[in-house]
């Protein structure tokens, strides 16, 4: 069964303070490798993406670092503020995500405190 | 509004009841998916179709489950003889592929099974 593995399952941050989320995978077939952003009530919204070409990639506060040897992936989130509240999945799939079927990690709840 | 769009947003229905759901992918987006979220854990893949055709089914819960995009626009999944193991989250999302793999949710659609 193809995985990911998300840690942790819960998250406290100050506000201004650096939120950090993990992702482990396990079939090296993986290309592509989103995280996204779902707040309550809601769907999943892209927030960033990245491809095992390059190891790493920022847009605006939030950075994706990749580490191909390691299997894992990580989203660091800068200045976090409380609207950043919400759950955050890792993802990844085969094809360069145009295969359709991505995996999901179990998400990650970050509340940041005012 | 020009995102995906799903109905009912909120379904109870009667152990053994059959439910239908809709989703309309975002204009000329040729890619539409299926997945299922349940508390506390991320989307899990279920199907998806490029136009009209349904490329990957096996991932299908059962074959209670069907999902059809007759004209490459809009698409229906049904749960047949609904159990309470049922009750989640449904979400649709549809891409434009090859060119964009990002894929955009729609709110989804809540089955309560009683």
């Amino acid at each position: 069964q193809q995985q990911v593995k998300q840690s942790p399952q819960s998250l406290i941050v100050q506000k201004g303070g650096i939120s950090i989320i993990n992702c482990a995978y396990e079939n090296t077939a993986f290309d592509y490798f989103p995280w996204y952003q779902q707040f309550p009530g809601k769907g999943p919204a892209l927030l960033i993406a990245i491809r095992p070409d390059v190891s790493e990639k920022k847009e605006g506060r939030f950075t994706i670092s990749f580490n191909k040897s390691a299997k894992q992936f990580s989203l660091h989130i800068m200045d976090s503020q409380p609207g950043d509240s919400a759950t955050y999945f890792c993802a990844a799939s085969i094809g360069g995500g145009s295969q359709g079927n991505l995996i999901f990690g179990k998400g990650t709840k970050l509340s940041v405190k005012p | 509004d020009t995102g995906v769009s799903q109905n009912p947003r909120h379904k109870i229905t009667k152990r053994g009841q059959n439910v239908t759901f809709r989703c309309d992918p975002i204009s000329e987006h040729n890619r539409l998916y299926w997945y299922r979220q349940t508390l506390g854990q991320g989307p899990e893949f279920l199907t998806y179709f490029q136009n009209e055709a349904q490329l990957e089914k096996s991932r299908l819960l059962s074959d209670r489950f069907s999902a059809e995009r007759p004209k490459g626009s809009f698409s229906t999944l049904e749960i047949q003889r609904t159990e309470q193991g049922d009750s989640a989250m449904y979400l649709c999302a549809s891409s434009l592929a090859p060119l964009n793999t990002e894929a955009f949710f729609g709110q989804g659609t809540r089955l309560t099974v009683v």
